[in-house]
């Protein structure tokens, strides 16, 4: 099955610097690749998504690269505010079935 | 419904007990998955249906474990024989199918003591 590997596991850094959290996923024919923001005692909330026939996606503070050859994709978060603090967590689905996800990064920015 | 909901919010229970946890998913969505999530872990896949079928039930972690989605709208996940390895956070989600955004329920609190 597909193994889904995530870096670092926690992250901090000074507001209004960026953010980058990355992963790596094992199975080739996976092609959905979602990141969710998770507040603690929360739900996971979807922040932004990217499909394997794109490179890159933005959404404002927000990017998602995919490198499918080298099977990782990574989250950008820029001007980074204390509202971002919060558990990350990339996923890998194939089309839509099975979703593997990694194991999170904590992150905080310092006001 | 206005999002995701799942009961009972916490469940506690003995160990060699069963337990149903149910799930109402978003009005009109087709996809439902659940998921298990432990302290400082990420979601780990159990099961998903599309419609009233299991299209994949490969993470389910034994046969102590079963779901159901009789009408494809609401589902309950069925524990048998608990252990206190099954304490965690069960998660439900609901999408309108692959490449749609996945709506998480606030999930099921289960301790098994």
């Amino acid at each position: 099955g597909e193994n889904v590997e995530q870096h670092p596991s926690t992250l901090s850094v000074q507001e209004g610097d960026s953010a980058v959290i990355k992963c790596t996923y094992s199975d080739s024919a996976s092609n959905y690749f979602p990141w969710y923001k998770q507040e603690l005692g929360k739900r996971p909330q979807l922040i932004i998504d990217i499909r394997s026939n794109v490179g890159e996606k933005k959404d404002q503070r927000i990017a998602v690269t995919l490198n499918k050859t080298a099977k990782h994709f990574s989250l950008h978060i820029t001007e980074t505010q204390p509202e971002d603090s919060a558990v990350y967590f990339c996923a890998a689905s194939i089309a839509g079935n099975q979703f593997y996800f990694g194991t999170g990064t904590s992150l905080t920015v310092i006001p | 419904g206005a999002g995701v909901s799942q009961t009972p919010s916490n469940k506690v229970t003995e160990k060699g007990k069963y337990v149903e946890l149910r799930c109402d998913p978003i009005s009109g969505h087709t996809a439902l998955y659940w998921y298990r999530q432990s302290l400082g872990q990420g979601p780990e896949f159990l099961i998903y249906f599309q419609g009233t079928g299991a299209a994949d039930d490969s993470g389910l972690p034994n046969d102590r474990f079963f779901a159901v989605r009789p009408e494809g709208s609401v589902s309950t996940l069925k524990i048998q024989r608990t252990e206190r390895g099954d304490s965690a956070v069960y998660l439900c989600a609901s999408s309108r199918g692959w490449g749609n955004e996945q709506f998480f329920g606030p999930g099921t609190r289960l301790t098994v003591l």
